[in-house]
């Protein structure tokens, strides 16, 4: 049973650009989390998905930023228009059907840099 | 809200020392509260979980000791080896949909 894959791993982009990250859960898991690491503070949460639906998109700032999690294919959080600021890890975790009550199991991360 | 606090922020010992790092949550409500291990530049990797009715966990040479009344979690790590520096966090859901509130992390160093 493959973990929970990010990619690209890595992604540098320019300000003004758009940058798309992709999160395949693992097999079985249908809830999707997204969180963000900024250089030097902990993990905070962005949004929870679970298929064709937003459940909590609360952490997630109110511009530019975008997330879906389709009947088909990975979750994509969506940056448009990057500034310096959004450099940062992103990670997304899943988790299976019960939700509250089980291990998150954690990606790899996209490390974004925006020059 | 929920805030998750873990002291200390770092930590270095000698191989063969046993590690003790702490975690404390103010709200007691926890449905369960999990350990994670990060190594520089890498993803979390689950190292445990403890549900809100255990006391405690163990795998190997791991073992944390769940205590809601006073909001406290802690992680001992026996007989510590150099694979074993890494920065260790803890987190617990904050709310029913199961999205994790993060302390700030412990990072260990374990000197050869």
């Amino acid at each position: 049973n493959a973990g929970v894959m990010q990619n690209p791993r890595h992604l540098v982009r320019r300000r003004g650009q758009e940058a798309r990250l992709r999160c395949s859960p693992m097999k079985g898991h249908s809830h999707v989390y997204w969180y963000r690491q900024l250089p030097e503070e902990g993990l905070k949460f962005m949004v929870y998905l679970q298929k064709e639906n937003i459940i909590d998109e609360s952490g997630m700032p109110k511009e530019r930023f975008s997330a879906e999690f389709p009947k088909e294919g990975p979750s994509i959080l969506r940056i448009q228009q990057v500034v310096r600021g959004d450099s940062a890890a992103y990670f997304c975790a899943s988790s299976p059907p019960s939700g509250r009550g089980d291990t998150q199991y954690f990606g790899p991360g996209t490390r974004l840099t925006v020059l | 809200k929920q805030e998750v606090t873990q002291i200390p922020a770092a930590l270095s010992v000698p191989e063969g020392e046993n590690l003790v790092l702490n975690c404390s949550f103010t709200d007691s409500a926890i449905y369960n509260l999990q350990w994670f291990r990060q190594d520089p530049g890498k993803g979390l990797t689950s190292l445990l979980l403890i549900q809100s009715s255990q006391r405690e966990q163990t795998s190997g040479r791991l073992n944390a000791s769940l205590d809601k009344s006073s909001g406290r979690s802690t992680l001992y790590i026996a007989a510590s080896q150099p694979g074993d520096s890494a920065t260790y966090l803890c987190a617990v859901p904050a709310d029913s949909w199961g999205k994790l509130q993060f302390g700030a992390g412990t990072q260990v160093v374990v000197t050869p």
